[in-house]
């Protein structure tokens, strides 16, 4: 919710460019997702972290690359290997041991030119 | 895996009246079913949920249904506002790993 940044807010970004996007939580939450909205389509997932130092991927990580280094960041790369980056990216944080609730950020849309 | 399929994908409603949107699940295995709403641009927001223990929850005007059984649940919206205006997603908890799996969204407009 409120605790969870992400920047930039719109991105973009030349086609043979890797970009990152930020994505940090003051909630203390252990658990910590990045998701692509396109329009008419739901949330899928791209990778997701449920403690420091380690992570998995989701249902659409080819292209996506991602760390957690630190309990409060979890950023995510957009590689050239992704075809179709263009897409609103959230990142959301959950923590688990009380309860499956998950917060969201405010969302970069990235525009690949 | 989890597959959550949810209709209407759009929904016209007279302010004043009552919206229905309905999902369904396929792992019996889910246990926690949230509802999001999300407005143009912005992220989405939690606005409900409901867990396998209970049949129905109510907020207000909004109320959650849960048909274990069936494998379906659904979002009630009472007095429509035309700031309920908005997409709604429902989603379901997977067996395992924390995750949710979203339905495709439903656009609701509130004509005033």
């Amino acid at each position: 919710d409120g605790g969870i940044t992400q920047s930039p807010k719109y991105l973009f970004r030349k086609e043979g460019q890797n970009v990152t996007l930020s994505c940090e939580q003051n909630l203390n939450h252990d658990a910590m997702y990045w998701y692509r909205q396109d329009p008419g389509q739901g949330l899928r997932l791209i990778y997701y972290s449920q403690i420091v130092n380690d992570f998995q991927k989701g249902d659409i990580a080819e292209g996506y690359s991602v760390s957690r280094e630190k309990k409060e960041s979890f950023p995510l790369t957009v590689t050239s290997a992704q075809k179709n980056p263009t897409a609103f990216y959230l990142c959301a944080s959950s923590r688990p041991g009380q309860g499956p609730e998950q917060f969201f950020g405010p969302g970069t849309r990235l525009t690949v030119l | 895996g989890e597959n959550v399929e949810q209709h209407p994908s759009t929904l016209s409603v007279q302010e004043g009246d009552s919206a229905v949107i309905k999902c369904t699940y396929s792992d019996s295995a889910s246990n926690y079913f949230p509802w999001y709403k999300q407005e143009l641009g912005k992220r989405p927001q939690l606005i409900i949920d409901i867990r396998s223990n209970v049949g129905e929850k109510k907020d207000q005007r909004i109320a959650v249904t849960l048909n274990k059984t069936a494998k379906h649940f659904s979002l009630h919206i009472t007095e429509t506002q035309p700031e309920d205006s908005a997409v709604y997603f429902c989603a379901a908890s997977m067996r395992y790993g924390n995750k949710l799996v979203f339905g495709a969204g439903t656009i609701l407009r509130v004509k005033s």
